[in-house]
């Protein structure tokens, strides 16, 4: 079956990088994506990588995927008060129908 | 529209009646999802349209949730007999069918008493 776990907090001071981290059990998952959450919000698509690739960047943010662990990581690089929120990955599996399977969710406390 | 609409945005209920909740998916968009978030959880799928059928709908909990999209646009999600524990986000999405993610709508937060 599918599953994907998160750690459910993460802290960072503003100006530092912030890492989350996910695995997920699919190994024939095609994609996996990060999704944030503001409070009262839908999710938003931030990025995604493709299972063949090892590392995406995309501005501040930084995916790398390990396959071989499942394991998945954001990095967003000099971290905002903005960036608060919470961060779910999800993976999509080679069922077809682009049907996603989510995290529990990372909420991101940026401080001063 | 320019995004994914969904009405109402909140929804109070009674346990035992019967509830709607429309999704207006963005034009031209021919894939539909629905995904339910509980408090403190990541959405789970429910059911997913392509066109006008339900491609997937292993994620319903039960028969008391029913979707339809009749003609491949907005489409309903149905809930009889509601349960407290029904309440949650549901959450609505479309996307083009092909290519990579897709774009969610804000909710419908049910609340049911």
């Amino acid at each position: 079956g599918e599953d994907v776990e998160q750690s459910l907090f993460l802290s960072v001071r503003e100006g530092d990088s912030s890492v989350i981290n996910c695995t997920y059990t699919d190994s024939s998952s095609t994609y996996l994506y990060w999704y944030k959450q503001e409070p009262g919000a839908g999710l938003q698509l931030l990025t995604y990588i493709f299972s063949n690739m090892d590392m995406k960047q995309d501005q501040r943010l930084t995916v790398l995927l390990n396959k071989k662990d499942k394991h998945l990581s954001l990095r967003i690089a000099d971290t905002q008060t903005g960036d608060s929120a919470i961060y779910f990955c999800a993976e999509e599996g080679s069922g077809g129908g682009n049907k996603l399977t989510f995290g529990t969710g990372t909420q991101l406390k940026v401080e001063l | 529209g320019a995004g994914v609409s969904q009405t109402p945005s909140n929804k109070v209920t009674e346990k035992g009646k019967y509830v709607e909740l429309r999704c207006d998916p963005i034009s031209g968009h021919t894939a539909l999802y629905w995904y339910r978030q509980s408090l403190g959880q990541g959405p789970e799928f429910l059911i997913y349209f392509q066109g006008t059928g339900a491609a997937d709908d292993s994620g319903l909990p039960n028969d008391r949730f029913f979707a339809v999209r009749p003609e491949g646009s907005v489409s309903t999600l149905k809930i009889q007999r509601t349960e407290r524990g029904d309440s949650a986000v549901y959450l609505c999405a479309s996307s083009l069918g092909t290519g990579v993610g897709y774009t969610f709508g804000s909710g419908t937060r049910l609340t049911v008493v």
